[in-house]
């Protein structure tokens, strides 16, 4: 069941460089979550959205409900961001077996 | 503050040994939760424990079983372990059940069965 498929797998870019990861899911949503796992394979959840738009530094997040589709933004990209990037939907009427999980995108910030 | 703590970080067994993964939280969280990732995939839900006191399968609870040993603690069993348990193993704490809360990982436990 590829409920949530993110896009692209793997990204490598120059620092500096505009990021988007793109994240489309196929079921009804109540939120939409962003993490990033760090390459010593911690966890941090970066953004949870049910609608619009969130920014935090230079990370920005949007969500179409309409469209069932997010995207991560990174500007002004480091390599300190590189990381892999999974975004998480928690499915409508769900409990904790609601939230579904991508693949990840592998984000490699070049110097 | 800690967080999430898991023990061990890694671990290396011997298939149908047995052996059991801790997991505290310094949050006062309600819920938490025990997840599996291999390469490839998805995090994928193994148990749950909405409160303490309760605890539920999730996506692949076969092979597992686990304690909600009081607010803070909730531990993961493998009892006769196989290849196929060979993963990465994180615990996860929210608020409550979440619908609509974030969560909280641990740093994960390499777990390599031979």
């Amino acid at each position: 069941k590829n409920e949530v498929e993110q896009s692209p797998q793997n990204l490598t870019a120059q620092e500096g460089e505009f990021i988007t990861i793109n994240c489309s899911y196929s079921v009804g949503i109540s939120a939409l979550h962003w993490l990033q796992q760090h390459p010593g394979g911690g966890i941090v959840s970066l953004f949870m959205l049910s609608s619009g738009k969130k920014k935090h530094g230079r990370l920005i997040a949007t969500i179409n409900i309409q469209e069932k589709h997010s995207s991560l933004h990174i500007t002004a990209s480091h390599p300190r961001d590189s990381a892999v990037y999974i975004c998480a939907v928690i499915r409508s009427g769900g409990g904790a077996d609601g939230l579904t999980f991508g693949k990840g995108t592998h984000l490699i910030i070049q110097p | 503050n800690a967080g999430v703590t898991q023990t061990p970080k890694f671990q290396v067994l011997k298939t149908g040994q047995s052996m059991t993964l801790q997991c505290a939280q310094d949050m006062n969280h309600n819920s938490m939760y025990w997840y599996r990732q291999d390469p490839g995939m998805g995090l994928r839900l193994i148990y749950y424990s909405a409160s303490e006191g309760t605890t539920d399968k999730g996506e692949v609870p076969n092979g597992y079983n686990v304690s909600r040993l009081n607010k803070r603690e909730f531990s993961l069993r493998l009892e006769s372990a196989a290849p196929s348990q060979t993963s990465v193993y994180f615990c996860a704490s929210s608020p409550n059940l979440m619908t609509s809360n974030i969560q909280y990982f641990g740093a994960g436990t390499r777990l390599s069965v031979l």
